[in-house]
């Protein structure tokens, strides 16, 4: 079984200012893992996702996550954030290989005030 | 342009009807899921197909009904069964049949509203 932990439920941040949402994981198996972004309303967008290799991967809008198996932790971050940033976050894992589902984090609200 | 369509965007429906959510993808993806989103809960996976004429349960299955009689089409029937039905429920479709690390595309979703 696996699960994700999103350790923040909102992230108030000015903009411009850099931000840190954070995610950690735990699972018995290799894991993939994925960050969503969801604007009010609408379905997910993909943002990122580690599949294997680097250990830093870059995304879509000038995000980038850094996967780090000995805290099992995924977080994403932005050095400089904008107004239209403000939407929900959501990390997800699923197994290594084979079939596996996606498992979804609790989300994380992320609030760019000007 | 391929996507996802989930039609309506907003339903409202009295308690103990049924009601069915539509799902098409123009994507030609073999994979398809459904999701259901509450405040502050995440995505939870209600069923997944991962090719036609078959389905399997996800986490909260209970009171929801899926088929799959075409690789493009996935509806979702929520029952008079399901206790809570109010919810934005979220499709999702992937290439392969549900392989690990491919990406899921998502339609904008429905919010059910039961009065």
């Amino acid at each position: 079984a696996q699960s994700v932990t999103q350790l923040d439920s909102q992230v108030p941040v000015f903009e411009e200012a850099p931000v840190e949402l954070r995610c950690n994981y735990s699972s018995s198996v290799s894991v993939y893992l994925f960050w969503y972004v969801q604007y009010p309303n609408q379905g997910l967008q993909l943002l990122l996702k580690y599949l294997s290799g680097s250990t830093l991967v870059k995304g879509i809008n000038g995000f980038e996550a850094e996967f780090n198996k000995s805290q099992t932790s995924f977080h994403l971050r932005k050095p400089s954030v904008h107004i239209s940033d403000t939407a929900e976050y959501f990390c997800a894992v699923s197994g290594g290989s084979g079939y596996s589902t996606l498992t979804f984090g609790k989300g994380t609200m992320l609030l760019v005030s000007p | 342009d391929g996507g996802i369509t989930q039609s309506p965007k907003y339903l409202f429906r009295k308690e103990g009807q049924n009601v069915t959510l539509s799902c098409e993808q123009n994507l030609n993806h073999d994979a398809m899921y459904w999701y259901r989103q509450d405040p502050g809960q995440g995505l939870r996976l209600i069923y997944y197909s991962q090719i036609v004429n078959d389905f399997q349960k996800g986490d909260i299955a209970e009171g929801y009904s899926v088929s799959r009689e075409k690789k493009e089409s996935f509806p979702l029937t929520v029952t008079s069964a399901q206790k809570n039905p109010t919810a934005f429920y979220l499709c999702a479709s992937s290439i392969r049949s549900g392989r690990a690390g491919d990406t899921q595309y998502f339609g904008p979703g429905t919010r059910l509203t039961v009065l």
